[in-house]
């Protein structure tokens, strides 16, 4: 059972440059989110999607764009990176019931230079 | 209003001992769920444990309990017989129902387990 994957482990991107990152979970959740983390900080919430086609933000929306096109797969886009945007992205899972617990992804360091 | 409130930027413990950390959270919604994970310094987040509102019992999962004092509105995380490998970032969340679709995470709390 794979979880939560994400893919690349690690990045450099130069501003102004685009990306996705990937974002897979085979546990069959409605629920799947994209969360940042700057160094010595908590998660900040980019994006979350409630099921395939639905796609809301969260508190930090700028800059980056979510599909969902199909229940497995969430990625994130990152448009005109900008240094502000080097962080460390995590993609997490749960399903509909009030006591389950997300799941992460292993995470994304990315670092715009 | 913050959701979740972690006061404790960094704690230190003695090995063996035991460490409290803090969690109040603030809602309105009667059917709530609290999280705690612990994200060590290699970065992936590890869910702990978790306590329903309507729970009568405070959860337990091994080393870990959650001190649920719902008047108080506080969800503190109790880690007994400390251990080196406990030294890690410690994040308390919450889940409502009526806004099921999201969790609110703390600031976070740093543990150091001292030798």
């Amino acid at each position: 059972n794979a979880g939560v994957t994400q893919t690349p482990k690690f990045r450099i991107l130069k501003i102004g440059q685009s990306m996705t990152l990937q974002c897979a979970q085979d546990m069959n959740h409605n629920y799947m989110y994209w969360y940042r983390q700057d160094p010595g900080m908590g998660l900040k919430l980019i994006y979350y999607s409630v099921g395939a086609g639905i796609t809301d933000k969260g508190e930090v929306p700028n800059g980056y764009n979510v599909s969902r096109s199909t229940t497995e797969d969430f990625p994130l886009r990152l448009e005109l990176a900008a240094p502000s945007q080097t962080s460390v992205y995590f993609c997490a899972s749960n399903g509909r019931g009030g006591g389950e617990t997300q799941y992460f992804g292993p995470g994304t360091r990315l670092l715009v230079l | 209003a913050q959701k979740i409130t972690q006061t404790q930027p960094g704690m230190f413990v003695q090995e063996k001992e035991a460490v409290t950390l803090d969690c109040t959270y603030d809602t309105s919604d009667p059917s709530y769920g609290l999280f705690w994970y612990k994200q060590p310094s290699s970065g992936e987040m590890i869910f702990l444990i978790y306590q329903g509102s309507y729970d009568q019992q405070n959860a337990t999962e091994g080393r870990y309990s959650l001190n649920f004092q719902k008047a108080r509105k506080s969800a503190n995380l109790v880690i007994s017989a400390s251990q080196l490998g406990d030294s890690a970032m410690y994040f308390c969340a919450m889940r409502e129902a009526t806004t099921g679709n999201q969790f609110y995470f703390g600031t976070g709390t740093s543990l150091t387990v001292i030798p």
